[in-house]
């Protein structure tokens, strides 16, 4: 375990459906992050949270709709998704992004399919 | 634009071999650098991080090395063991990006 948990596992939507991913991590930590995994390509990072301020889009649809309540929690808000969004959702945090030494632990991730 | 390659793509190795993982990138200036492993369906746990004024870094069996003049680090493992059978990411942080730019990897499979 490494003090990042995500829910669900696993899920499986319609491309009309609505639901959300979780992230909690009980590290301390200030910042979060959510990256996606898909086949064969390397991860992307999607979206970053500092102190529950967002410092960065990387240009991601607006089909996907980060929250970040506290900095304990991070959430993924998915809308009208495309087949092609079916990836492994994975979240990260880490104590200070600027900091040379600063090191991410990352969740076990969402499989997501989008049917 | 930082790009982060990793070879080979999958490798399989008997036990007790030492082997050498390596990744390249395009863009010296970079932060720091780091490997991480992931097993099939998990998250990525950090193994070894290399800030860029260092030249190495060790941890058990594995060791890190970081040439940024070349744009190549490598990642040493002694003694493989089954256990070692994951996939390995190498990730670069830019100098004033503050975000990691992710290799595709490299699938090991350590045979006993």
């Amino acid at each position: 375990e490494t003090g990042v948990t995500q829910t669900p596992r696993h899920l499986v939507m319609g491309m009309t459906n609505k639901k959300s991913l979780k992230c909690e991590q009980h590290l301390g930590h200030n910042a979060m992050y959510w990256y996606k995994q898909s086949a064969k390509k390397p991860l992307e990072l999607m979206f970053v949270y500092n102190f529950k301020e967002q410092t960065e889009n990387n240009s991601v649809p607006s089909r996907f709709s980060p929250e970040c309540p506290n900095s304990s929690h991070l959430f993924l808000h998915l809308h009208t998704l495309q087949p092609e969004d079916s990836a492994l959702y994975l979240c990260a945090s880490s104590q200070e992004p600027a900091a040379s030494t600063d090191t991410q632990y990352f969740g076990p991730g969402t499989r997501l399919t989008v049917l | 634009k930082q790009e982060v390659t990793q070879i080979p793509a999958a490798l399989s190795v008997p036990e007790g071999e030492n082997l050498v993982l390596n990744c390249s990138f395009t863009d010296s200036a970079i932060y720091n650098l780091q490997w991480f492993r992931q097993d099939p369906g998990k998250g990525l746990t950090s193994l070894l991080l290399i800030q860029s004024s260092q030249r190495e870094q060790t941890s058990g069996r594995l060791n890190a090395s970081l040439d940024k003049s070349s744009g190549r680090s490598t990642l040493y493992i002694a003694a493989s063991q089954p256990g070692d059978s994951a996939t390995y990411l190498c990730a670069v942080m830019s100098s004033g990006t503050y975000k990691y730019i992710f290799g595709t990897g490299t699938r090991l499979k350590v045979l006993a």
